[in-house]
């Protein structure tokens, strides 16, 4: 079955410092992987997504992820952090070749940005 | 503008009381879910619904209904059965399958008196 870990549920980093967000995933075929963010008291919006195409994806607000198969892991990263990055990420698989229509989420990694 | 609603945006409950929470989408998605948030648990799917007239069940179902008469519309109502009913819950649509990104609603918080 697919599944998702995420490390650390809290990150902290100094504005301006890199951001990193850590997602390992768990799936016995080519996977879909999402990252999405969700600020306080609000719905998920959606960062950036793979889908077996190039391995390092662009998403919004200066957010990446790369895909390694090898290491079973999709972390976001950012270069700067900005305070208005402070929110909540999740990550996210779900196994087409499968026919799962389910999206399965991590836990979820709350990031506080140190001014 | 398109997009998802979820209404209300708080609701309250007494103990043994089904709840119905709304969610609507002018997005024309073919597919809609409904998952349920936790703090430290990330969001667990409840239902979804890839046609209209039919939905199956997802990973956490028991004590909850849905119907999907409508294509824009997916009610999700809480039922008594249910017995750790306080959390937020979140409604989400795509276009055909969890392959695709799910756009989701502002979501409801419900809270069990």
């Amino acid at each position: 079955a697919q599944s998702v870990t995420q490390l650390g549920s809290h990150v902290s980093v100094s504005e301006g410092a890199l951001v990193l967000l850590r997602c390992n995933y768990s799936s016995s075929v080519p996977p879909y992987l999402f990252w999405y963010v969700q600020y306080p008291n609000q719905g998920l919006q959606l960062l950036l997504k793979y889908t077996s195409a190039a391995t390092l994806v662009k998403g919004i607000n200066g957010f990446e992820a790369e895909f390694k198969k090898s290491e079973t892991s999709f972390h976001l990263t950012k270069p700067s952090a900005h305070m208005s990055d402070a929110a909540e990420y999740f990550c996210a698989v779900s196994e087409p070749l499968r026919g799962n229509e389910k999206l399965t989420f991590g836990t979820g990694t709350r990031l506080t940005i140190i001014p | 503008d398109g997009g998802i609603t979820q209404s209300p945006k708080y609701l309250f409950r007494k103990e043994g009381q089904n709840v119905t929470l709304s969610c609507e989408q002018n997005l024309n998605h073919d597919a809609m879910y409904w998952y349920r948030q936790d703090p430290g648990q990330g969001l667990r799917l409840i239902y979804y619904s890839q046609i209209v007239n039919d939905f199956q069940k997802g990973d956490i179902a028991e004590g909850y209904s849905v119907s999907r008469e409508k294509k824009e519309s997916f009610p999700l109502t809480v039922t008594s059965a249910q017995k750790n009913p306080t959390a937020f819950y979140l409604c989400a649509s795509s276009w055909a399958s969890a392959t695709d990104t799910q756009y989701f609603g502002p979501g409801t918080r419900l809270t069990v008196l």
